[in-house]
């Protein structure tokens, strides 16, 4: 079955970065992209970017252009995330979410790591 | 403040039929058939209810649909249910140059 398992939970000071991965199972990692989503604290969903696991190509929100990167390991059928230069308003949960496969939606998230942004 | 409109709260009785709303624009809802609906409990992560407006994933139970019309997409729950409530999100492909895909502000279902 498809699975998305990504990392622990993390506290991070202002001005840090952050890196979140997220494992890939029971599917053809290459075959499709893989988003990041967060969700800030009783806040809606918000769509930060997206990695083509195939070759690489990547498409961000251009809130988080220039300290958000998004890199895949296809040997460890993994996707990692990274935010920059952390402030408190980055305190969310982080998700991951497979492309739908014949559509356009999310059919599997990661089960969220929660980053807490503090001094 | 999100990209496309959801009434923060709707409410029904088992049994009945309730719509939630998802208002955008040209550049998204109304452009595209490419509009996905989410639920989401407390602490969990969404899980995807329908896709390309009306198409339903396998495991999703039947009493969930689609529709659009012009700028507004809608999902419909029937026979509501206890196990129904929680949040709901709405999300879209949108051709703005900012970003690529945009959500609803969320709505919120309880079941009275």
């Amino acid at each position: 079955q498809v699975q998305l398992v990504q990392s622990g939970a993390e506290v991070k000071k202002p001005g840090t970065s952050v890196m979140v991965s997220c494992k890939a199972s029971g599917y053809t990692f290459t075959g499709f992209a893989v988003h990041w989503v967060r969700q800030a604290p009783g806040q809606s969903l918000e769509w930060m970017g997206w990695i083509n696991a195939g070759n690489g190509n990547t498409k961000y929100s251009q809130r988080f252009q220039g300290r958000f990167t998004i890199t895949r390991d296809t040997s460890a059928s993994t996707t990692h995330m990274e935010l920059s230069s952390l402030r408190s308003e980055d305190t969310a949960v982080y998700y991951c979410a497979k492309d739908l496969h014949g559509g356009t939606g999310f059919d599997y998230w990661g089960q969220g790591t929660l980053v807490t942004v503090s001094s | 403040q999100s990209a496309l409109t959801q009434p923060a709260s709707v409410s029904g009785s088992p049994g009945q039929s309730i719509t939630i709303s998802c208002t955008g624009t040209i550049s998204d809802v109304g452009g595209y058939n490419y509009v996905s609906w989410y639920q989401q409990y407390p602490g969990k992560a969404p899980k995807l209810l329908i896709y390309d407006v009306s198409h339903r994933p396998s495991d999703v139970s039947n009493r969930f649909s689609g529709s659009k019309s012009g700028n507004t997409a809608s999902l419909i729950i029937s026979g509501l249910q206890a196990e129904d409530e929680a949040d709901y999100y709405c999300s879209s492909y949108s051709s703005s140059s900012t970003l690529e895909r945009v959500f609803g502000g969320g709505t919120k279902l309880t079941v009275l």
